[in-house]
């Protein structure tokens, strides 16, 4: 049984470009959110992607950008890169029910240069 | 919004003593998750709380939910150095995770 799978696992962009991560959510898990975690920080909460609908949003701009495709399998899009959006993103997927939790990929380690 | 904090952010141990965070939250949670993180890695779910008073065993480890769903704490017996890592309590609900700062645990051999 798979479990959540990010890619890449690592990026360097130069600042002012845009970049895209995906995601494809565990076996059974319809719901994909994503977090940005800085060094020595908790996740942030960016948004979470329910029936290929963005349903709920983090303090994040609007440079943030997303997308679920009917795979339930999930895209972020980060336009004009700063160097502050330099970071570990995960991608956490979920199903109905919280009781087993959240669950996590990899993460892709994103550095803006 | 909804803060979650969590002390001490740091805990160094002798292999063998006990270890406790202590997760504090600005509003009644709903529930309460935890997370751990080894260094380098992503976070994994350890259990879910969603009673007033509830209490919680995996072994070694204890959680708690206070009686007021705004406060919560996890308790290490006999700490070995497998239990190293950030150790996160979030508020959650079924559309986003509130993580606190976390706690870092490191182990003595």
């Amino acid at each position: 049984d798979a479990g959540v799978t990010q890619s890449p696992t690592h990026l360097i962009k130069t600042r002012g470009q845009q970049v895209t991560l995906r995601c494809s959510p565990k076996s059974g898990h319809d719901t994909v959110s994503w977090y940005q975690q800085a060094l020595g920080q908790g996740p942030q909460f960016i948004f979470q992607y329910y029936e290929e609908e963005e349903r709920q949003r983090g303090n994040f701009p609007d440079r943030f950008s997303g997308h679920q495709f009917p795979n339930y399998s999930s895209e972020l899009n980060v336009n004009a890169l700063l160097l502050g959006d330099s970071a570990l993103y995960l991608c956490a997927s979920s199903s109905g029910t919280l009781n087993y939790g959240y669950t996590f990929g990899s993460g892709t380690r994103l550095t803006v240069v | 919004g909804q803060q979650v904090m969590q002390i001490p952010q740091y805990q160094h141990v002798q292999e063998g003593e006990d270890f406790t965070t202590y997760c504090n939250s600005s509003t009644t949670l709903s529930n309460i998750q935890w997370y751990k993180q080894r260094p380098g890695g992503h976070p994994v779910f350890l259990i879910q709380l969603v009673k007033s008073g509830e209490v919680k065993k995996q072994k070694r480890l204890t959680f708690q939910f206070g009686e007021a769903k705004k406060n919560s704490s996890l308790h290490i017996t006999a700490t070995q150095t497998t239990d190293v890592g950030t150790y996160f309590c979030c508020g959650g609900s079924n559309y986003k995770l509130t993580f606190g700062k976390g706690t870092l645990l490191t182990v003595n051999p």
